[in-house]
């Protein structure tokens, strides 16, 4: 079955300093995708990034910067510079495809990241 | 409309009660699919549907939960007999298809207490 941990329940830092979110998965499929999603205190899941099992590069939106290795089952999330907005929940999810997708997406139990002033 | 709404946004009900979760997916998008997050479990799959047909059932927490979509567009949550576990915040997503290859567009989620 798969599963998904992110192991930092919560992660403090300070305007401007860099962070990265750890991500580990598992799975047995050999064809998945993998999704960071972001809460804000709002609480509506905004959508962040989609990557599949075949497509290792790694890949930078603005300040934000994705880092999968399927050597380690790892799907690290970086960023960059930052902001008090960015505090928020983020999760790490994972879809199977050998189930036709039928199955949903299997969340971490997410990373509470603050950003203080 | 713009996003998947789902209402009502807010319910506090007894225990032993019959609740209905609303979910308004995005028009046009085939995939429907239901979580529950709470602070125990974080966030869990629950059931999803592509059309009206929901393929597996086996992600609902007991047979006092069902949901049924119709008209390929709007899906009810039902939870009968609620129990104070049943608790959590209840989320819906919708996709333009099958497969995880599709970004999942989420609601603003109904809380649910159960006293």
């Amino acid at each position: 079955a798969q599963k998904v941990t992110q192991a930092q329940t919560e992660i403090s830092v300070v305007e401007k300093e860099d962070v990265t979110l750890d991500c580990v998965y598992e799975t047995r499929d050999t064809t998945y995708y993998l999704f960071w999603y972001k809460q804000p205190p709002s609480g509506e899941l905004v959508f962040l990034i989609r990557r599949n099992s075949f497509d290792e590069q790694n890949e930078i939106s603005g300040r934000y910067s994705w880092n999968f290795q399927k050597s380690t089952s790892s799907f690290n999330f970086t960023i960059t510079a930052s902001q008090v907005v960015d505090s928020a929940v983020y999760f790490c999810a994972l879809s199977e495809m050998e189930g036709g997708g039928a199955d949903g997406l299997t969340f971490g139990k997410g990373t509470h990241l603050i950003i203080q002033p | 409309g713009a996003g998947v709404s789902q209402s009502p946004s807010n319910k506090v009900t007894e225990k032993g009660k019959d609740v209905e979760l609303r979910c308004d997916p995005i028009s046009g998008h085939t995939a429907l699919y239901w979580y529950r997050q709470s602070l125990g479990q974080g966030l869990e799959f629950l059931i999803y549907f592509q059309g009206n047909s929901a393929p597996d059932k086996s992600g609902l927490p007991s047979d006092r939960f069902s949901a049924e979509r119709t008209g390929g567009s709007v899906s009810t949550l039902t939870i009968q007999r609620t129990q104070q576990e049943d608790s959590a915040v209840y989320l819906c997503a919708s996709s333009h298809g099958l497969a995880g290859n599709n970004e999942q567009f989420f609601g603003p989620g109904t809380r649910l207490t159960v006293l």
